[in-house]
């Protein structure tokens, strides 16, 4: 039972360059979410997906889009990398979203030159 | 004013003692209330949730909340070295989704 996995967990890219995150499930959890961490401003939600086929923006969507390629699976696009987009980049699950109860995955840090 | 506000620490405290933790919310209307810890490099991972007024204790760890003070603070009890991590304090807003803390981080000293 691995939980929430990521891809990858380290990357650096170049201003301009595009990369997408990777993210699997296997508690069989509806909702799913891209969060950001920095430093000093707490974990700050991208995007969520409150079940399969549905996305919806959180507070900072600006420069990302998302995908919900099934039940298990969410992923997040960087179209063209800022160094603003450098971060530490997490997704989690939950079984709705009506919970505060998330887990997450082990994060990706993602740093644009 | 930032919707959850925690104190910046970093808290240290000795082997044994009470570590005590602040967060205080802006949205009156929001209803459950988390801790998640935090190791360094690590996944933030839920501890403590707390619904309604009062204390929730759950072994070393207290919850406390105070609706009408917008108020919500965790104790942890006989902290050990191991308790050294960030501590987040999360607080679901008007549409169901979390707002987090900027985390207080708490360092044990043995």
């Amino acid at each position: 039972n691995a939980g929430v996995t990521q891809t990858p967990k380290f990357q650096v890219l170049k201003t301009g360059q595009s990369m997408t995150l990777q993210c699997a499930q296997d508690m069989n959890h509806n909702s799913m979410y891209w969060y950001r961490q920095d430093p000093g401003m707490g974990l700050r939600l991208i995007y969520y997906s409150a079940s399969e086929g549905t996305t919806d923006k959180g507070e900072v969507p600006n420069g990302y889009n998302v995908s919900r390629l099934n039940k298990r699976e969410f992923s997040l696009r960087l179209e063209s990398a800022a160094p603003s987009q450098t971060s530490v980049y997490f997704c989690a699950s939950s079984d709705r979203t009506t919970t505060g109860e998330l887990f997450f995955g082990e994060g990706s840090r993602l740093t644009v030159l | 004013q930032k919707e959850v506000e925690q104190n910046s620490g970093p808290l240290s405290v000795p082997e044994g003692a009470i570590a005590s933790l602040n967060c205080t919310y802006s949205d009156r209307g929001s209803q459950s209330f988390f801790w998640y810890r935090q190791y360094s490099g690590k996944s933030p991972e839920l501890i403590m949730s707390i619904y309604s007024n009062g204390d929730k204790e759950d072994g070393r760890f207290t919850a406390q909340l105070n609706k009408a003070s917008q108020y919500v603070s965790l104790l942890i009890r006989d902290s050990q070295p191991s308790d050294s991590a960030t501590y987040l304090c999360a607080v679901t807003r008007y549409d169901y989704k979390l707002s987090f803390g900027a985390g207080t981080t708490v360092t044990v000293r043995a």
